[in-house]
């Protein structure tokens, strides 16, 4: 079955860490840009961060950049957020989300479940 | 970065009505556009992508059109199945921003 499962969320103090992962089956993951999404409770969708096939190119919405981390192990069909430095606004539920084809940058055609993230004292 | 503008952000119509709702980029993005659709509870599903291109398995009452800077998803005959919030996405340029969604609600 073609399908993404996410993990890792949890609540979490400011200014903890947190690591996301999320495992990919039923399609060649190595051939696929992976990113990563979230939402707020009651929010709309903000994309957070991009990684390519191959792992040589790495992009981060501004609210996250310098805090989060994005990776990916295409030997065990696995994607990764590193998230450090946390705040009250990362509380969402994050997604991953698989790119529609072998571009960088392209609709995204497969959604994980989701994981809840939530960042309070 | 590219703004995407979604009107309207509310939208409350009848069964079989023809719905549209318009997406509208601060820059030209050719056809690099994607619609989804959201449920309540529920994971993001992509109806459109490159702008008119209906994704598998989509009905085809969703369709879509434009180019460049301004977007238009229709639902000719709403069903009931389609309350839902509905967001554009520009895949032309990193960022890849979302619109600020649009809900449409059955009367």
């Amino acid at each position: 079955e073609v399908q993404l499962v996410e993990s890792g969320g949890g609540l979490v103090k400011p200014g903890g860490s947190l690591r996301l992962s999320c495992a990919a089956s039923g399609f060649t993951f190595s051939s696929y840009s992976m990113n990563w999404v979230r939402q707020a409770p009651g929010k709309g969708l903000e994309w957070v961060s991009s990684i390519s096939s191959s792992s040589s190119y790495m992009y981060y919405a501004d609210s996250v950049k310098g805090r989060f981390t994005i990776s990916r192990d295409n030997a065990k069909n696995s994607l990764y957020l590193q998230m450090n430095s946390l705040r009250a606004d990362d509380t969402a539920v994050y997604y991953c989300a698989k790119t529609v084809g072998p571009q960088l940058i392209d609709a995204f055609d497969l959604w994980g479940q989701g994981t809840m993230v939530t960042v309070s004292s | 970065d590219i703004r995407m503008t979604q009107s309207p952000s509310s939208v409350s119509a009848s069964v079989g009505d023809r719905v549209t709702i318009t997406c509208r980029a601060s820059q030209g993005i050719a056809s690099w556009l994607a619609w989804y659709q959201q449920k309540p509870g529920k994971v993001p599903y992509l109806l459109i992508h490159a702008a008119s291109s209906l994704q598998s398995g989509v009905p085809s009452r969703f369709s879509g059109s434009g180019s460049g800077t301004d977007f238009t998803l229709t639902i000719s005959s709403l069903q009931p199945e389609d309350s839902a919030t509905y967001y554009c996405q520009q895949v032309n340029s990193f960022p890849p921003i979302f619109g600020g969604g649009t809900k449409v609600e059955i009367k």
